[in-house]
């Protein structure tokens, strides 16, 4: 069945550090992927998407490409903010429109 | 504002207990869903209604009994719980079953 595997947090970094979060799906046929945030004590919010392959998902400074050939869709930015302070989830849709999400991960950002 | 509204945010519970869950949107979606958020797990879909019918029930105990009296209003009734249901109970509703609007959540613990 389809399935998410996020890296295990938490990740701990400095303000202005670079942000990777390494994200993998198995998924039968062609799925739209997607990353949610979660502030502390809120819901979760759409952060961007990508819908086919080589797409670019971006928002606040985030991006995460679509790579069919290693199904990945890695989330990254340039220089966190201690704002950015929040659990990420990575999440599929595939054909039934149903979203899978993986286990999150926890970013924590020093200033 | 994410136009998902629950209440309560937090609630304690014995074992014995009968408690309802409520959530509201205000964005005219037609689908809304109910989800378990556990610590190191990934989310857990539990149900999904459209348009006020229950299209899944993702095999949860029959503890928790789900309720959708309109497109804007979702419950989930409780009663005799154990100690593993602890966890932050997610509403969410959506126009297309893709893009995901999420509640802030009710934090459960049952003693």
């Amino acid at each position: 069945g389809n399935s998410v595997t996020q890296m295990e947090g938490p990740v701990t970094l400095s303000e202005e550090a670079f942000l990777t979060i390494n994200c993998t799906y198995t998924a039968t046929g062609y799925p739209s992927l997607f990353w949610y945030v979660q502030y502390p004590g809120e819901g979760l919010q759409l952060l961007l998407k990508a819908t086919k392959a080589d797409d670019k998902g971006s928002n606040k400074g985030f991006e995460a490409t679509y790579r069919k050939e290693t199904t990945s869709f890695h989330l990254e930015k340039g220089s966190v903010q201690v704002s950015d302070s929040a659990v990420y989830f990575c999440a599929l849709s595939g054909a039934t429109n149903k979203l899978i999400f993986g286990t999150g991960t926890l970013l924590a950002v020093q200033p | 504002e994410t136009g998902v509204t629950q209440t309560p945010r937090h609630l304690v519970m014995g074992m014995t207990n009968k408690k309802s869950l409520k959530c509201e949107q205000h964005l005219g979606h037609n689908a809304m869903y109910w989800y378990k958020q556990s610590a190191k797990k990934p989310l857990e879909l539990m149900f999904v209604y459209n348009f006020k019918e229950q299209t899944e029930n993702n095999s949860v105990p029959s503890r928790f009994s789900p309720e959708c009296p309109n497109s804007s209003h979702l419950f989930l009734h409780l009663h005799t719980l154990q100690p593993e249901d602890s966890a932050l109970y997610l509403c969410a509703s959506s126009q297309e079953g893709i893009h995901l609007f999420f509640g802030s959540g009710t934090q459960l613990s049952v003693l």
